[in-house]
């Protein structure tokens, strides 16, 4: 597509639900990245994935945590038992590599909230 | 550590005045420094990015400067439009092309 799409936009959750994010990366990055930005907090990194590989999930922030990639395209990342602390805006960006000569494009990101 | 320090964290100016928002850093090795802007409820948009032998880039009224020596940059934005309403983001890339370190961010709110 012409630039990240993430879905779904807007997602509340009950305490305790499993919740799945979902970003289309633009066709061709072979660089996938996951973000979250809590309220009035910086960026966060969470994963990173190489095609269909995760080299670094260095900041994960714990095991309820994970993220698959498949076929190089589209990122799933699944959040088992939510928690308040949760909340946040959940972003993805792709990179054409990893050398980002070209640049990181980002999504609008999902709203999770956790209630 | 790798740090981004943004300054201020936020800023009112009038519509039509310029300002100047801070980015220092620590990180090394360094690769680039790109300052994003990111509108409410949008994902971060690039604005320029800095390599280590640039010292001024342009894009627009947005004049960005780097000093690899002191490692700060700042983003200058000139006859400032309601539009420019945003936060605005330094992240520093090291050496590794997947290593981001992001700033906080510096609110820009532009009143008329």
């Amino acid at each position: 597509g012409a630039g990240v799409s993430q879905s779904p936009s807007n997602k509340v959750t009950e305490k305790g639900k499993d919740v799945e994010l979902r970003c289309d990366p633009i066709s061709g990055h072979t660089a996938l990245y996951w973000y979250r930005q809590s309220l009035g907090q910086g960026l966060e990194f969470l994963i990173y994935f190489q095609g269909n590989s995760a080299p670094d999930k260095s900041g994960l922030p714990s095991d309820r945590f994970s993220a698959e990639r498949t076929g190089g395209s589209v990122s799933t990342l699944t959040i088992q038992r939510t928690q308040q602390e949760d909340s946040a805006v959940y972003l993805c960006a792709s990179s054409l590599s990893t050398w980002d000569t070209y640049g990181y494009t980002f999504g609008s990101g999902t709203r999770l909230t956790v209630v | 550590k790798n740090q981004v320090e943004q300054s201020p964290q936020s800023l009112i100016i009038l519509e039509g005045k310029n300002c100047t928002l801070q980015c220092n850093y620590t990180v090394s090795p360094f690769s680039n420094l790109r300052w994003y802007k990111q509108d409410t409820g949008r994902g971060p948009v690039s604005l320029t990015i800095m390599t280590f032998s640039e010292n001024t880039k342009s894009n627009g009224r947005y004049t960005a400067t780097l000093d690899a020596d002191t490692k700060q940059s700042s983003l200058h934005i000139t006859a400032s439009q309601l539009s420019d309403s945003a936060s605005y983001i330094c992240v520093v890339s090291g050496d590794a092309g997947n290593m981001l370190t992001f700033g906080g961010g510096t609110r820009l709110m532009v009143k008329p």
